[in-house]
């Protein structure tokens, strides 16, 4: 099945510390995303691409950088975690050529802790 | 600033109906989603409304007046595997003719024997 995977799945860190979080697709779509998840405050949007040579800010991009390495690559970095970034990250894929809904497809999560 | 009200949590009874409200104030829109989503997992697509008017897929159904601001979401004969978080979601203009989603907080739905 074509699918969204992000790796780790679960990582506990220090404050100070470099971390990357990676989203591969066998999807074929163009379009990736970066989420993060807070309990009461929903998915908020860090960063998105459109394809390898375009990387656009979300309403939340302080603290972090992307790269698209390739079609199917979009890995997120934290350059220096602090514990406010402690969240549940999603990565998503969609298709622009669209189909019926052009709905995002959702990768499994990654449980970041930063201590 | 973006917009994008639901109630926090609601909670049903097996086999009944339950409707799941969402208002939204955004700068454009292009449609409006409902995702599912399990406690720790990702969520997953349900519906689209663009037009006003209902949408019916099965158990669930969503409704859209665009010029109310206002989406629902139906669900029908509910089951226990329900219980989930439900996410509105507006797709809105981003620039250079390309989009992006806009979450609601999300509705903790719990289906009580």
């Amino acid at each position: 099945d074509a699918d969204v995977t992000q790796t780790p799945r679960n990582r506990i860190t220090k404050t100070g510390k470099r971390i990357m979080l990676e989203c591969s697709q066998t999807k074929g779509h163009d379009r990736m995303y970066w989420y993060r998840q807070d309990p009461g405050l929903g998915l908020r949007l860090i960063y998105y691409s459109f394809d390898v040579k375009d990387i656009n800010k979300g309403e939340i991009s302080d603290g972090y950088s992307v790269s698209r390495q390739a079609q199917a690559k979009f890995s997120l970095s934290l350059e220096s975690a602090i514990p406010n970034q402690t969240a549940l990250y999603f990565c998503a894929t969609s298709d622009k050529r669209g189909g019926r809904y052009n709905e995002q497809f959702f990768g499994p999560g990654t449980r970041l802790t930063v201590l | 600033g973006q917009n994008i009200d639901q109630p926090t949590e609601m909670t049903a009874t097996e086999g009944a109906i339950v409707q799941i409200n969402c208002t939204y104030q955004t700068s454009g829109f292009n449609g409006l989603f409902w995702y599912q989503q399990h406690a720790g997992e990702a969520p997953t697509f349900l519906s689209y409304n663009v037009l006003d008017g209902l949408e019916e897929k099965g158990r669930f159904s969503s409704f859209l007046s665009r010029s109310k601001g206002y989406s629902y979401l139906l669900l029908k004969e509910l089951q226990m595997k329900d219980s989930a978080s439900y996410l509105c979601a507006v797709r809105r203009p981003s620039g250079a003719g390309s989009y992006q989603l806009t979450f609601g907080k999300g509705t903790k739905l719990s289906v009580i024997p």
